[in-house]
């Protein structure tokens, strides 16, 4: 059974960091492309990052240059270090698996519970 | 302003047919990128419901179908339970500066 776990979210003020965690389990994590997709209070979702099983990284234009998503495939891992975070930022981040074999028509069959980020002073 | 097109809301009687649209542009549906489905219960995660327009991941009932034509694609419900009551999500990939995988704004469906 595919399972996603989040974990390292919190309260932080403006301009503070944490990195978010997605420990994976039940599938060959090295084989796949992770994302991280969130979702503010009582919003729609929101694509954030992704990481090809290649390590190629994309970033949606709202957080590039200030998150980093990476793995870590000998601990089935995947991150995401926020930093600069901005009110906006606030939401519930999911981490998810990416199915398809071309990129253009990757969809996410896996999700997790989602880690929440609350950033206020 | 997502870059999808949902309708905010839609209902529908137990036992009847409903369908939700998603209306893209020609940099993501209209460019022949797929559309995909996804289902968030109340208080849950998303969960995969359509993918590549029209096909249903292993333990999805058949009354949830999808179609895409142009730049939109739609998503039928038939046979309408109380325990579909939730918000439904189109998402597809789109080739503009602006990003690659986008979401609609979603839809909640009602049952009465």
């Amino acid at each position: 059974e595919v399972q996603l776990l989040e974990s390292g979210g919190g309260l932080v003020q403006p301009g503070g960091s944490l990195r978010l965690s997605c420990g994976a389990s039940g599938f060959t994590f090295s084989s796949y492309a992770m994302s991280w997709v969130r979702q503010a209070p009582g919003k729609g979702l929101e694509w954030v990052s992704t990481i090809s099983n290649s390590g190629g990284t994309t970033y949606a234009d709202s957080v590039k240059g200030r998150f980093t998503i990476s793995r870590d495939n000998s601990k089935n891992t995947l991150y995401l270090q926020v930093n600069s975070l901005r009110a906006e930022d606030t939401a519930l981040y999911y981490c998810a698996k990416a199915r398809g074999i071309a990129v253009t028509r990757w969809s996410f069959d896996y999700w997790g519970q989602g880690t929440l980020v609350t950033v206020s002073s | 302003q997502s870059v999808l097109t949902q309708p905010p809301s839609v209902s529908g009687a137990p036992g009847q047919r409903v369908t939700i649209s998603c209306t893209g542009s020609s940099s993501n549906i209209g460019a022949g990128y797929d559309v995909h489905w996804y289902q968030q219960l109340p208080g849950t995660a998303p969960k995969l419901l359509i993918y590549e327009n029209n096909n249903r991941p292993s333990g999805v009932p058949d009354r949830f179908s999808g179609s895409k034509s142009g730049t939109s694609g739609s998503l039928a419900i038939t046979g309408l339970q109380a325990e579909d009551e939730a918000d439904y999500y189109c998402q597809s990939y789109d080739s503009s500066l602006s990003g690659f995988w986008v979401f609609g704004g979603g839809t909640k469906l009602t049952v009465l």
